[in-house]
């Protein structure tokens, strides 16, 4: 079956850059776009960007846009989120997320089980 | 950016009423629009797509219906563990994907 295993937690200071990554297992890792959606504590969740990850095209976000890049490994079925110039703001729990089926496209019917990245000085 | 305004903020209900909850768009999403439900300390799940299919495993006591910029989610009779947050979410001219701010669906 589908598994997105996410990196751990991690704590950065403001400023700094934070890169999560997102394994993949139990289908073809090429054949589905892997998204990236954020949700900050007590607040709705947020789409961040989407990297096909057959040929690497990304689309992102505005919001974070030049402050976000999404790339992938399909040797290792692994997509990653970089994300610099760390603010407070930025303190949330990131996933990783996909659709499963072609019925679902852009819904996402599996996730990762979020990344909690914490910006504090 | 399409914003998706959810209503009410919070809904208490009890085991075994109906449930509707809102989703409105600021401007049409024809019926590309989800609706996930999420629990405390775990990721989304995906409950109804393109605003009236349900997803695969998800039980006929969840209803979608809507077209445009009204949508709305219904669960025809609850159960203890439906309590949680349900967000909807569109896909139409994206990027950006958006998502509404949310309902908290709470035992009365």
């Amino acid at each position: 079956q589908v598994h997105l295993v996410q990196s751990g937690a991690e704590v950065k200071k403001p400023g700094a850059s934070v890169k999560v990554s997102c394994k993949a297992s139990g289908y073809t890792f090429t054949s589905n776009a892997m998204h990236w959606v954020r949700q900050a504590p007590g607040q709705r969740l947020e789409w961040m960007g989407w990297i096909n990850t057959g040929n690497g095209n990304t689309k992102y976000s505005q919001k974070f846009q030049g402050r976000v890049t999404l790339t992938r490994d399909t040797s290792a079925s692994t997509a990653y989120m970089d994300l610099s110039s760390l603010r407070s703001e930025d303190t949330a729990v990131y996933y990783c997320a996909i659709q499963g089926s072609p019925d679902y496209s852009h819904y996402f019917d599996y996730w990762g089980q979020g990344t909690l990245v914490t910006v504090s000085s | 950016e399409i914003v998706l305004t959810q209503s009410p903020a919070t809904l208490s209900l009890s085991p075994g009423e109906r449930a509707t909850l809102s989703c409105r768009a600021s401007q049409s999403v024809s019926s590309y629009l989800a609706w996930y439900q999420q629990k405390p300390g775990q990721a989304p799940r995906l409950l109804i797509y393109e605003a009236s299919n349900r997803a695969t495993g998800i039980p006929a006591r969840f209803s979608g219906s809507g077209s445009g910029t009204d949508f709305t989610l219904t669960i025809s009779s609850l159960e203890p563990e439906d309590f949680a947050v349900y967000y909807c979410q569109q896909r139409n001219n994206w990027p950006p994907i958006t998502f509404g701010q949310g309902t908290r669906l709470e035992i009365k």
